[in-house]
């Protein structure tokens, strides 16, 4: 069975600060990486993906993937009071999963003005 | 185009009676995602399309839902003889192609709420 694992929070962060969000899966063949975030009631939102070990930055964002250790994170910069959501972690199952998502169960970060 | 769109976004209805949803991915989009999401949940996969073939439903999923693509374009998600544990966010989602590098793209929801 393949799992992924999310801290459920709540995560609080002073405006300003560095949120870090973290993430760990169980299948060492895992090789892509989602970040969602999701506002209460609303649909998941793709924020950035991974493949390469090491970081990826965009703007604010930036996501880091470590996968001899098989965890993925997500810092986010200079955190807005607008970054509050629940932050949920997909990891793509690979072919002998059809390529679906296997999701996390998510995060929730609140960042306080 | 503008992205996914799941029609309606919000139904309630009694207990025992039949739903169907409705979901456009985006245009060029071969594969469309069926999930179930409860409160504090993580999306439940439900059921896959590859342009009009299903490939694969959850074990989860009773016999009292269907879907179908009939043209490979838009879908529809049916339960039948709703139950109080039906009540949930049913989200559509569409990808393009498969693969490690294709992420899939989320539509608003339908929010069913079973009197």
């Amino acid at each position: 069975q393949k799992e992924v694992e999310q801290n459920s929070g709540p995560l609080s962060v002073p405006e300003g600060a560095i949120a870090s969000l973290n993430c760990t899966y169980s299948d060492r063949g895992s090789q892509s990486f989602f970040w969602y975030r999701q506002y209460s009631g609303k649909s998941p939102e793709l924020i950035m993906f991974i493949y390469s070990n090491g970081d990826k930055e965009d703007g604010r964002f930036t996501a880091q993937l470590n996968k001899a250790s098989q965890y993925v994170s997500l810092l986010i910069r200079d955190s807005q009071p607008s970054d509050s959501a629940t932050y949920l972690c997909a990891v793509n199952g690979g072919k002998d999963s059809n390529y679906q998502l296997i999701w996390g169960a998510g995060t929730k970060l609140i960042i306080k003005p | 185009d503008t992205g996914v769109s799941q029609d309606p976004r919000h139904k309630i209805t009694k207990r025992g009676q039949n739903v169907t949803f409705r979901c456009d991915p985006i245009s060029e989009h071969n594969r469309l995602y069926w999930y179930r999401q409860t409160l504090g949940q993580g999306p439940e996969f439900l059921t896959y399309f590859q342009n009009e073939a299903q490939l694969e439903k959850s074990r989860l999923l009773s016999d009292r839902f269907s879907a179908e693509r009939p043209k490979g374009s838009f879908s529809t998600l049916e339960i039948q003889r709703t139950e109080q544990g039906d009540s949930a966010m049913y989200l559509c989602a569409s990808s393009l192609e498969a693969g490690l590098a294709y992420e899939q793209y989320f539509g608003p929801g339908t929010r069913l709420t079973v009197t």
